[in-house]
């Protein structure tokens, strides 16, 4: 069973330029979370999807924006970047329904992102 | 608000040793889950336990063994015997309900264990 992928793995952008990060979930998960990851300011929610819509957001600035497809994969993108916006940005994939295993997420390898 | 403390940084201890990470949270809800997710170096977080707040057995899994208390509000998790493959960054984290996707996570705990 393939684990949750995230392209691309590494890239670097400059200031006020856009980037598109993508996620390709655990085949029958419906729900697709995406976090950052920085040094000073850990692990922190995004946004989630769930049958492509958001179903939760996070505390974030507008530029940071997300969609989600009918086959689940994801996309999260951050416009007019800043050197702030430099971080792992991790995708998770769950079932995003009620029953036990509901919540536990299964995080991809995570999305670099360093702005110069 | 929710939140979670992982006061310890940095743990550092030579291989075979015990070690416990701490995990304090704050929350209003009576209902909620705690997780531990493990970091390797290669980035992705790896799920090691859900524990939610009615259910507050300890649980031992391997060498892996995690403490729940209520009434401290804790949720600490105790590696034995510890090898060098431990070696990661440890976060602790919690969600307000069955199916939320947003967990709030510790800073994290990096354990190094040293041959």
């Amino acid at each position: 069973k393939a684990g949750v992928t995230q392209t691309p793995r590494y890239l670097i952008k400059t200031r006020g330029q856009q980037v598109t990060l993508s996620c390709s979930p655990i085949s029958g998960h419906r729900s697709v979370s995406w976090y950052q990851q920085t040094p000073g300011q850990g692990l922190q929610f995004l946004f989630e999807y769930f049958s492509e819509t958001q179903r939760n957001k996070g505390n974030f600035p507008g530029r940071f924006s997300g969609r989600q497809f009918s086959n689940s994969r994801s996309e999260m993108n951050v416009s007019t970047l800043e050197l702030g916006d430099s971080a792992l940005y991790l995708c998770a994939s769950s079932s995003g329904q009620g029953g036990s295993g509901a919540n536990v997420l299964t995080f991809g390898a995570g999305s670099r992102l360093t702005v110069l | 608000a929710q939140k979670v403390t992982q006061a310890q940084t940095e743990i550092s201890v030579v291989e075979k040793e015990d070690v416990t990470l701490d995990c304090v949270y704050e929350t209003r809800d009576t209902t909620y889950y705690l997780f531990w997710y493990k970091q390797p170096p290669s980035g992705e977080l790896v799920f090691l336990i859900r524990r939610n707040s009615f259910d507050e057995q300890n649980e031992i899994s391997g060498r892996y063994s995690w403490n729940f208390q209520k009434s401290t509000s804790s949720f600490n998790f105790t590696i034995t015997a510890s090898q060098v493959v431990d070696s990661a960054v440890y976060f602790c984290a919690l969600s307000h309900r069955q199916g939320a996707q947003k967990l709030v996570f510790g800073q994290g705990t990096r354990l190094t264990i040293n041959p």
